[in-house]
């Protein structure tokens, strides 16, 4: 079956400009990760979506990130005002209820200039 | 919290010859513990998991890993590199008695270099 795909794969920004990065997860799959890896941090934990529960937003790093998920499938993670500390390859995963073991999507690579 | 140590950022290892990758945790409850492999600009591969039972855990492409409670523990090990294994590989954590905290913490990772 198809696998978590995210879009796009690559994205090219400028400082100051909005993002939005979209993650299709498994059909299915009720629980939704944002995580974000760069050469400094290693990977970190973002967001957490499961069901139609409230998300844990606790690993957002600044007012500037949100992400919602929208009838409980695709999700969309939004930066605004990009800074060149958030060039990252920005991962997405998903999993059956919120224990299952996490499958992860290729990752969009953000760049900002 | 819960964290994750990868002690070695790189292992050089002989094809044929066998491979340990290491990772030690700490949680406060039980753990949930994962190994994921990175292939060069693809996303992780889930490679195997321990959530209780056995503490010794098969896994993808012959991967094993063993879970030591009292060291805190769990290894990734093959009896025979390939080649092909050269990756990164990420050891990750989650309190399973942690009902708010469902997120995996990740080790910063560990090259594998397996040389012909």
């Amino acid at each position: 079956g198809a696998g978590v795909s995210q879009s796009p794969s690559n994205k090219v920004t400028e400082k100051g400009k909005d993002v939005e990065l979209r993650c299709d997860p498994i059909s299915g799959h009720t629980a939704l990760y944002w995580y974000r890896q760069s050469l400094g941090q290693g990977l970190e934990f973002l967001i957490y979506f499961q069901g139609n529960s409230a998300p844990d937003k606790s690993g957002l790093p600044s007012d500037r990130f949100s992400a919602e998920r929208t009838g409980g499938s695709v999700s969309t993670l939004t930066i605004q005002r990009t800074q060149q500390e958030d060039s990252a390859v920005y991962l997405c995963a998903s999993s059956l209820a919120g224990r299952g073991e996490q499958f992860f999507g290729p990752g969009t690579r953000l760049t900002v200039l | 919290a819960q964290s994750v140590a990868q002690p070695e950022d790189q292992v050089n290892v002989a094809e044929g010859n066998p491979l340990t990758v290491k990772c030690t945790y700490s949680v406060s409850g039980n753990p949930y513990l994962f190994w994921y492999v990175q292939y060069p600009n693809r996303g992780l591969q889930f490679l195997l998991k321990y959530i209780t039972g056995d503490n010794l855990v098969k896994g993808s492409y012959g991967f094993e890993a063993e879970f030591n409670k009292s060291q805190t523990s769990f290894h990734l090990k093959k009896p025979s590199a390939l080649v092909s294994d050269s990756a990164l590989y990420f050891c990750a954590v989650r309190d399973m008695n942690n009902n708010a905290g469902n997120m995996l913490t990740f080790g910063g990772g560990t090259r594998l270099m397996v040389k012909p």
